[in-house]
């Protein structure tokens, strides 16, 4: 069964607009970890902000907020302020932690397009 | 931050032939490496999860003769294709956890294999 989905495949954005990128996940685990990453052309995952699920407040970083739904299970990322260096895949993650170890899993995917 | 490296970064080889891709964690020492691999236009996949000094666990469906890793110390995990062929073209990426934050996972830039 899919863990995480990202129903976008594509989204375009113009500069300077605020984008959000949905992620819901299924998980029946109380402890878990969702992330979000940036993958360039280039192909390196860049981090870009973490959620962990007993966070009651929103995570941030500069340009970049989740807002974590716990109840609806969505992480949706969103990217204020748009650049048109913010073109690029973008991948919603999550971590599960067991006694024996740890699954980490990614979704499909989305690729934002920012627009000049 | 942690800084992950992959040599090489791209690498073309024949069919038949064996390729060893390595990941170094730079400046932490990575307790966990993860090999991943990420066909065009779709998500990262994990192939296995490898703890310094033991045998690596492997994903279903993915071959253990086949991606042999190795990771023999706590800065090193090598994943060798052998007698690689056309359908194992693809993006590899290994990412590391350290013993400092067992949370977080610190990507290398990739390296993209092409079988011929």
């Amino acid at each position: 069964a899919q863990k995480i989905t990202q129903t976008q495949p594509g989204m375009f954005v113009q500069e300077k607009e605020a984008v959000t990128l949905d992620c819901t996940y299924d998980t029946s685990d109380q402890s878990y970890g969702l992330f979000w990453y940036k993958q360039p052309s280039s192909g390196e995952m860049i981090f870009l902000i973490y959620q962990g699920s007993y966070d009651e407040q929103n995570a941030t970083e500069g340009r970049y907020s989740l807002n974590f739904q716990k109840a609806r299970k969505s992480a949706n990322l969103v990217i204020s302020a748009s650049q048109l260096g913010d073109s690029a895949m973008y991948f919603c993650a999550m971590r599960e932690v067991y006694n024996y170890g740890q699954n980490f899993v990614f979704g499909p995917g989305t690729r934002l397009s920012v627009l000049p | 931050g942690a800084v992950v490296s992959q040599h090489p970064s791209w690498v073309i080889c024949k069919s038949g032939t064996s390729v060893k891709i390595e990941c170094r964690s730079l400046d932490f020492q990575a307790t966990t490496m993860f090999w991943y691999r990420q066909f065009p236009k779709q998500s990262l996949m994990l192939m296995a999860t490898s703890n310094e000094g033991s045998k690596a666990t492997y994903e279903q469906g993915v071959e253990k003769d086949k991606f042999l890793i190795n990771h023999a110390s706590l800065t090193l995990s090598t994943l060798t294709v052998t007698s690689a062929h056309p359908e194992d073209s693809s993006f590899y990426i290994c990412s590391a956890r350290g013993v400092a934050n067992p949370y977080e996972q610190y990507f290398g830039p990739g390296t993209r294999l092409t079988v011929t």
